[in-house]
Formats: C-alpha cells, sequence, structure tokens
C-alpha cells in the first residue's frame, strides 16, 4: 500500500524568501507524485506531477519539486514566495494505474510580509 | 482542460434528513469517479470509489448504507448522505478519471461543503 508523509504541518516565512515543503512516500511499486494546492473554500488545484523521465518537475506558479527515489522523497520549492502563495499544500501518491489519490496530511504555507 | 464540476457547492440540512451531491465530468467521459471527505484543516480521505454500472468500492471504516453512490452514466455520480447528522458536516470533493488520449488523470470538482444542523 503507498502512503505520504508531510514532515511539516506549518511553515510561516517571509515574503519573497524560499521554502521548502517536505514529502515523503513509501510504496512497494512504482509510484507517481502530485502535489496539489487548496486555498480556503476552495477544491484542488494540480501544481505539478512526477509520473517518470527527469526527476526534476516544474509546475504552475514557480514551484518545482524533486524526485528522490534514494529518499523516497518529493519535496516541493520555491526560491521566492509571494503572500499569494498563502494556502494549504498536499502531496499525494498513486501506485497503480486506476487507483485513487492518497494524500498526504497537507502542509500550511503562510506568507507575511 | 478537463473540468469537473459538482452541485451544490454548500448545503444546509436538517438532522435527519438526506443530500444528494452530483459530480459531473463536462467535457469527458469517466468510467471511474472517487469521492474524499474533508475535514477542517484536515487532508482528503478517499470515501469511496465509483465505476459506471457497478456498485461502488467504499473504504474501511465507510458505512455504504450511510453514503450512497450512484454512477449512473459516463458523466455523472452522485453521493447521498442519508440520515444525516451533525457529525456528517464536512467537505465533500470528487474526482474523476480521465483516460482520453491515452492518458490517466485525475480531476477534482470544486468540492461541496455540507452543513448538517
Amino acid at each position: 500500500a503507498q502512503s505520504v508523509t508531510q514532515l511539516d504541518s506549518q511553515v510561516p516565512v517571509f515574503e519573497e524568501a524560499p521554502v521548502e515543503l517536505r514529502c515523503n512516500y513509501s510504496s512497494s511499486v512504482s509510484v507517481y507524485l502530485f502535489w496539489y494546492v487548496q486555498y480556503p473554500n476552495q477544491g484542488l488545484q494540480l501544481l505539478l506531477k512526477y509520473l517518470s523521465g527527469s526527476t526534476l518537475v516544474k509546475g504552475i506558479n514557480g514551484f518545482e519539486a524533486e524526485f528522490n527515489k534514494s529518499q523516497t522523497s518529493f519535496h516541493l520549492r520555491k526560491p521566492s514566495v509571494h503572500i499569494s502563495d498563502t494556502a494549504e499544500y498536499f502531496c499525494a501518491v498513486k501506485g497503480q494505474a486506476g487507483t485513487a489519490l492518497i494524500f498526504g496530511k497537507g502542509t500550511t504555507l503562510s506568507v507575511s510580509s | 482542460g478537463a473540468v469537473v464540476s459538482q452541485h451544490p457547492s454548500w448545503v444546509i440540512c436538517k438532522s435527519g434528513t438526506s443530500v444528494k451531491i452530483e459530480c459531473r465530468s463536462l467535457d469527458f467521459q469517466a468510467t471511474t469517479m472517487f469521492w474524499y471527505r474533508q475535514f477542517p484543516k484536515q487532508s482528503l480521505m478517499l470515501m469511496a470509489t465509483s465505476n459506471e454500472g457497478s456498485k461502488a468500492t467504499y473504504e474501511q471504516g465507510v458505512e455504504k448504507d450511510k453514503f450512497l453512490i450512484n454512477h449512473a452514466s459516463l458523466t455523472l455520480s452522485t453521493l447521498t448522505v442519508t440520515s444525516a447528522h451533525p457529525e456528517d458536516s464536512s467537505f465533500y470533493i470528487c474526482s474523476a478519471r480521465d483516460l482520453q488520449g491515452g492518458g490517466d488523470e485525475q480531476y477534482f470538482g470544486p468540492g461541496t461543503r455540507l452543513t448538517v444542523t
């Protein structure tokens, strides 16, 4: 079975600072990995995904993530955050094709000026 | 891009009544849809997998008689919360699986906030 652990429940940062949101996964099979963002009272928006190929994945809004198989990690990074990046971020994993996404507990990113 | 809608976006109902939530794939056919539940400031928990024309598969701990799922067409799945109680108040999110073009994408609806009084 697949599972995801988001190591930080809350990450406060100042505007224009870099940020890293950490995600580790466990799976006995090949995985597909995802990062989603959720703004208050809204649904999920896909930031980026890793299916195969290059381990560095670039997404929307300046975010990127690196798949590290040896560390079983898929950390999300942004070199310079904005106030508007304040939101809840979810890491998710999917094992086999057709199965549902399994989500981590989420990380609240709070960007202040 | 593929769009999934949910209706209603929010609903308030009295304890003991039933509420139906619709999930539609607007521009693609979805043989599989998933229903998630999200409590405030928590993660999404998978409730069930809905397959068109067959019975839904429920996750452990989810009461199938309380959360009725129907997937009667390739573009519509419904979740009915029967005899709702305040503890059923939550944010319900569906997603639909899109297999167009040989891909396998999962698109999420905007969610339905249910408040049971």
